[in-house]
């Protein structure tokens, strides 16, 4: 599983509340995403990280903001959640040097927005 | 419409029969990836290809890649329970002049025993 976690699991919050998902790796590897998945719309990219403090948006970026302080650590978050962004969220890292390379997977957050 | 898209949604076969997966795609690639998800887990590699390969094997696991139709299968032969999964393909592509890997919506297969 490439030693990647994700904090919390589940997580069940009100409209406005800001959240915040954690991806924690193990293995130093430079490249990292946010992903949601929603049925009917698959998996779509929110975030990904180069490094750190390198960040750049994917497809469904607003209403998302992320940090990323230190290599093994990428933050998600919520500024004001909305309905629209119940879903579940994976992270994912890669082993290359390439956006294109290979991807792992963490276990995703079940994020019910109230 | 689609960078990636798989083709059929759902697929419902016996054990031991073989099952066949197809993604279309529409950008130039540099490489292909089917990628696993069983229910309620997070996507699992199953084998990359490379744009200049045409079949690659892993185990039960065929893979076609067909550059100039721009579409690739993924069979499973001899398919078991186990392999009841949603089946994903995604692409290494140059989307709006970023590199990106692009996830189609999935197939999802289910073994009857």
């Amino acid at each position: 599983d490439a030693g990647i976690t994700q904090s919390p699991r589940h997580k069940v919050t009100e409209t406005g509340t800001p959240v915040t998902l954690r991806c924690h790796q193990t293995e130093n590897h430079r490249y990292m995403y946010w992903y949601r998945q929603d049925p009917g719309h698959g998996l779509r990219l929110i975030h990904y990280s180069y490094g750190v403090k390198d960040t750049d948006k994917g497809e469904v970026s607003d209403g998302y903001s992320v940090s990323r302080s230190k290599t093994e650590d990428f933050l998600l978050t919520l500024e004001s959640a909305t309905s629209s962004q119940t879903s579940v969220y994976f992270c994912a890292i890669s082993v290359g040097r390439s956006v294109g390379d290979t991807q792992y997977f963490g276990p995703g957050t079940r994020l019910t927005v109230l | 419409s689609q960078q990636g898209e798989e083709d059929p949604q759902a697929l419902s076969i016996q054990e031991g029969e073989n099952a066949t997966m197809n993604c279309s795609y529409k950008t130039s690639i540099n490489n292909l990836q089917w990628y696993r998800q069983n229910s309620g887990r997070g996507l699992v590699h199953l084998i990359l290809i490379r744009s200049n390969e045409r079949e690659k094997h892993s185990g039960r696991l065929r893979v076609t890649l067909d550059t100039s139709k721009k579409s690739s299968s993924l069979l499973i032969t001899a398919s078991r329970a186990a392999d009841t999964a949603s089946y994903f393909c995604a692409t290494d592509a140059r989307i709006q002049g970023a590199q990106k890997l692009v996830f189609g919506q999935g197939t999802r297969l289910t073994i009857n025993p």
